[in-house]
């Protein structure tokens, strides 16, 4: 079973600022990773699909990178309504069950 | 457009069988390449896969959970529904149904609190 490691486990910045939150995958998921939203009291809301591809709707401050093992979600510049806890997700071949990282809540600095 | 409504009661008494149903608008559930899913999320924590069952039937559960949990689908209403059984207190969280592609999922329910006590 792959394990996703997210990190870090609280980042707190000011809006304006850049972020960077990482996952790291315990062997390779190829490019099958996924990054959420998810605020208090809602659904996740999809943002980041097959490692790099923006899902409809998603601002361009928004990007993800990563390959393999290591992934990265990179806001560029941090709107007030960013602040939410962000998980990834993977879905792996074998067992073909999707698992998901502990989260990283971005916090207003 | 997608949606996707879990419903059932939002409080199950310990040993008893928690029962959900997910009814999904805007598209059929038999349609290929979908994994309709159930996650679940313990009060103030991270989400965790349940299982999904695919539109061709085919189900897979998450090994903690495989002995307890049974996901079906009704196709006649657009539904899919999951029972885990001989629930306790750690069972007490917020379900979403979801559905899956290959790698991600991108369209949930809002989700049900189950609470479990006697």
């Amino acid at each position: 079973e792959i394990v996703l490691t997210q990190s870090p486990a609280t980042l707190s910045l000011s809006p304006g600022e850049r972020a960077t939150l990482s996952c790291r995958a315990s062997q390779s998921v190829s490019s099958y990773l996924a990054w959420y939203q998810q605020k208090p009291g809602q659904a996740p809301r999809l943002l980041i699909y097959d490692a790099s591809n923006k899902a409809t709707g998603i601002p361009a401050r928004f990007s993800g990178s990563g390959s393999g093992t290591d992934f990265t979600l990179t806001i560029s510049s941090l709107e007030p309504e960013d602040f939410a806890v962000y998980y990834c997700q993977q879905r792996s071949n074998w067992p073909p069950m999707y698992t998901f990282g502990q989260g990283t809540k971005l916090e207003i600095k | 457009q997608v949606q996707l409504q879990e419903s059932g009661p939002g409080l199950v008494k310990p040993s008893q069988t928690l029962s959900l149903t997910c009814t999904v608008s805007g598209g059929s559930i038999s349609s290929g390449g979908y994994y309709w899913s159930w996650i679940r999320q313990h009060p103030g924590k991270g989400l965790e896969w349940i299982g999904y069952i695919y539109y061709s039937g085919s189900t897979y559960y998450n090994p903690s959970l495989k002995s307890r949990v049974t996901i079906s689908v009704d196709t006649s209403k657009n539904q899919f529904s999951m029972k885990l059984s001989s629930v306790t207190a750690a069972d007490t969280a917020v379900y979403y149904c979801a559905r899956g592609v290959t790698g991600y999922t991108d369209y949930w329910g809002q989700g049900t609190l189950v609470t479990v006590s006697s």
